[in-house]
């Protein structure tokens, strides 16, 4: 069984439009986290959930908008996607801040 | 990764150590890690280090941490092919945030 897993693993998509990405992770951990791989590689933390509740909100444009229905789900919702917004997006889980698991991430490629 | 700093890349040849170095700037850092990338793949974790200890081997992998210097480094023993990778350091506090250095790409040559 997949610990933490994210939908699609690909996505590319047209300046302009709206996608969805989602997670679910089943590993009980109270803490989920969307984070974005830029070309470079470098690793930025987006957005952090603990039991539902916004922690972490970086410096992100509104336009990235994160959705914890439970503890197990946390989806991300992208509008007016822009070309900039290309880059690898990965969700982790964690319990109590220890523990990070990472999915296997989706690249989003706009053009 | 501006709190966590780590040289960019290293070569090394086919059953030589590995030797990559990570510096961090947060004193009240909780668990050290090291993650593992391959190319098209997500982050595999290999191994973590509580900030009260100096050491944790893991077969192949030995960690080390200099507390008071902030300097972490990850040894891999007998480096193979499949160890070609990005390798990042990260560092978490009680702030539930996992910062990441920049990531040190390894090249293992024959």
């Amino acid at each position: 069984d997949t610990a933490v897993s994210q939908t699609p693993k690909y996505l590319v998509t047209q300046m302009g439009n709206d996608k969805s990405i989602k997670c679910e992770q089943n590993l009980g951990h109270d803490t989920m986290y969307w984070y974005k791989q830029d070309s470079k590689k470098f690793l930025k933390i987006m957005f952090s959930y603990n039991n539902k509740e916004l922690i972490i909100n970086e410096t992100v444009p509104n336009r990235f908008s994160p959705k914890s229905p439970d503890k197990a789900h946390l989806n991300l919702h992208i509008n007016s996607l822009e070309l900039g917004d290309s880059a690898v997006y990965f969700c982790a889980s964690s319990h109590r801040g220890y523990g990070y698991t990472f999915g296997s991430g989706t690249r989003l490629t706009v053009v | 990764g501006e709190d966590v700093e780590q040289s960019l890349f290293l070569s090394v040849r086919e059953g030589d150590s590995s030797v990559i170095n990570c510096t961090y700037t947060d004193s009240s850092s909780t668990y050290l890690y090291w993650y593992k990338q391959e190319p098209g793949a997500g982050l595999q974790l290999l191994t973590y280090i509580f900030s009260n200890m100096d050491m944790k081997q893991d077969q192949r992998l030995t960690v080390l941490l200099n507390k008071k210097d902030k300097h972490l480094s990850l040894r891999i023993a007998d480096t193979q092919t499949g160890d070609s990778a990005i390798y990042f350091c990260a560092e978490s506090s009680n702030d539930y945030k996992l910062s990441f250095g920049a990531g040190t790409t390894v090249t293992v040559r024959a």
